[in-house]
């Protein structure tokens, strides 16, 4: 049971390139999130899901597409990167009818 | 409006002090209160939800919600240098399409040995 799996903890994107961060849970919730937390704030909400085929925009979502085709895996795409989106992004998933939740253990992203 | 608020940091503590940490809330008609905890360079980890007013114990930690007064606090007894990190207070709001947290800022916490 590897809980929540975020790949990769390190990147460094040039202005314009495209990538994407991939997120992984095996505890089959149906609930998964995507955050960013840029240096010595809280965490803003990107994207979240609930559930395979259904996703909705956070606070930041410009910049940034999702998907969630299989209830485990809900991948983040990062679009024409710019330095604003140089930042850490946690993934994080719960359960139904449980609010606590399980984070990965974040993507480091620095875009130059 | 900040939807969470967290008192402003860092606090340092003597190790063996009571460490209170606290923040407040704008949604009235948020039900569910969480504490995080994470330390330098890594994830949160959840250490204490509080759903119900009053206080919630466990360990050295208690949570304490008054919602009310759309506040909740956290207290760690005994502090230990281990305990020095950022606690992220965070409110669960209730959304048409799905529930989200919200974070606070965090308070920096360190312990002195």
């Amino acid at each position: 049971n590897a809980g929540v799996t975020q790949t990769p903890k390190f990147r460094i994107l040039k202005i314009g390139q495209s990538m994407t961060l991939q997120c992984t849970q095996d505890m089959n919730h149906n609930y998964m999130y995507w955050y960013r937390q840029d240096p010595g704030m809280g965490l803003k909400l990107i994207y979240y899901s609930v559930g395979a085929g259904i996703t909705d925009k956070g606070e930041v979502p410009n910049g940034y597409n999702v998907s969630r085709s299989t209830t485990e895996d809900f991948p983040l795409r990062l679009e024409l990167a710019a330095p604003s989106q140089t930042s850490v992004y946690f993934c994080a998933s719960r359960t139904r009818g449980h609010y606590g939740y399980t984070f990965g253990s974040g993507t480091r992203l620095t875009v130059v | 409006q900040k939807e969470v608020e967290q008192n402003s940091g860092p606090l340092s503590v003597p190790e063996g002090a009571i460490a209170s940490l606290n923040c407040t809330y704008s949604d009235r008609g948020s039900q569910s209160f969480f504490w995080y905890r994470q330390y330098s360079g890594k994830s949160p980890e959840l250490i204490m939800s509080i759903y119900s007013n009053g206080d919630k114990e466990d360990g050295r930690f208690t949570a304490q919600l008054n919602k009310a007064s759309q506040y909740v606090s956290l207290l760690i007894r005994d502090s230990q240098p281990s305990d020095s990190a950022t606690y992220l207070c965070a409110v669960n709001v209730a959304e048409t399409s799905g529930s989200r947290l919200t974070f606070g800022e965090g308070t920096q916490l360190t312990v002195n040995p």
